[in-house]
This record gives C-alpha cells, structure tokens and sequence, in this order.
C-alpha cells in the first residue's frame, strides 16, 4: 500500500498570501496525483488531477506541481473561500487508492 | 457533469446491515468506474470499495472485505453498497464518487454523502 503524507498538518496564511502545501508518497506514483478541497459539512471538491492538470472551473490561483514522490499544491493568493482541508490522492498503485491525512488552511 | 445523490444511512446496531445507495444523474453511469469514500467524525478521507463500469471487477479496502460488497445496476444508474456485520469503526459519511475519466481513479463527482453510525 502506498502510504500519502501530507505536511504541514495546520497552514496559517494571512488572505492573500501566498500558501504552499506538500504531499510525499512512500513509492513512486508518477504523475497519477489528484488535490482535494474540503470545506465543513461539504463533500470534497477534485482541484488538480495528474499532479497539475486543474480540474474544470477550478481559478488559475491553484497550481500543483511534482512527479515521483514529492508533489506541491500551490494557491498564490488566498481567498476567503480558500480556507479550507485540502488532500492528495495517489492513483497510480492499487487497491487501495490512497488519500494523505490532510492539510488545513487557517486564518492567521 | 453529474450528480450523485445518497441514501440509506442511519444508526445502526454493531453486527447488524446496513444498505447505501447512489443515484447517478447527468452522465453516461454504465461507462463510469464508480467508488465509495468514507470520512469518519473529525478524520481524513478512506477509499471503501471500487467497481468497473460493467460490474466485472470489484475491488475493496482490506477492513471491509468480506463484510462490504459493493454492486451497480446500470440500467437504473445505481450504485449500492450492502454493508454487514457493522462495527463501529465503520461509522462515517459515505460518499459515492465518479471518476473523472474512465479509469483515471481521482474523482470529480461526488455525492453530498450519507451518514452511518454503528453503536449500542
């Protein structure tokens, strides 16, 4: 099972501000990376799929970058709306897909 | 796009069944590799079980296997997930979840999620 960790655990980012989140794999997963954007009481929403593909309607202030092990999800300059849990997702090896634990935008 | 919409959960006693379905709108459903995700209270994310467009391959999450079996009926455009044998560690919002393209394995739609609580 290809193990998703997400670092860091807690981000606090003032708006407009640049945020950087990271996501290591514990194998390599090529490209086959997706970002998630979770928001209280709603279902995840797809961000980036293969590492940095934006997905349909998603603003070009998210950027995701990286192959192998080591991947980025980039918002360049955060919007209220941005506050939010954000996860990665491996697809390449399966069952089982794999999500890492989450990394939490706050408000500093 | 799509629209997935759940049903089926509740409280539900340790041991006992519990039945989920996802009704697909909007899209082609039979042509869609289809996913259940878990999210327990306050935790990340969990791929449950996965089954192929045609229902031939099923796939699912270790802990669950053999108490979880996952089905679709594609002329309904339904996915279900019967769940037996419940513990409360199952206890979550279960979401259904398409994939974005045949096989590509993330997800673009998702349901608004159902939630199951097992306890005494």
């Amino acid at each position: 099972e290809i193990v998703m960790t997400q670092s860091p655990a807690t981000l606090s980012v003032s708006p407009g501000e640049r945020a950087t989140l990271s996501c290591r794999a514990s194998q390599n997963v090529r490209s086959q990376l997706a970002w998630y954007q979770q928001k209280p009481g709603q279902a995840p929403r797809l961000l980036i799929s293969g590492a940095s593909t934006r997905a349909t309607g998603i603003p070009a202030r998210f950027s995701g970058s990286g192959s192998g092990t080591e991947f980025t999800l980039t918002i360049s300059s955060l919007q209220s709306e941005d506050f939010a849990v954000y996860y990665c997702q491996q697809y390449y090896n399966w069952p089982p897909w794999t999500f890492g634990q989450g990394t939490k935008v706050e408000v500093k | 796009q799509g629209q997935l919409v759940e049903s089926g959960g509740g409280v539900v006693q340790p041991g006992r069944s519990l039945r989920l379905s996802c009704a697909a709108s909007g899209f082609t459903f039979r042509t869609y590799v289809m996913h259940w995700v878990r999210q327990a209270p306050g935790k990340g994310l969990e791929w449950v079980a996965a089954i192929w467009h045609d229902g031939g391959d099923k796939y699912y999450l270790d802990s669950v296997k053999g108490r979880f079996t996952i089905s679709r009926d594609n002329s309904k455009n339904t996915l279900n997930l019967q769940m037996n044998s419940l513990r409360a560690e199952d206890t979550a919002v279960y979401y259904c979840a398409r994939e974005l393209e045949y096989g590509s394995g993330s997800y673009s739609v998702w349901g608004q999620g159902t939630t199951v609580t097992v306890s005494s």
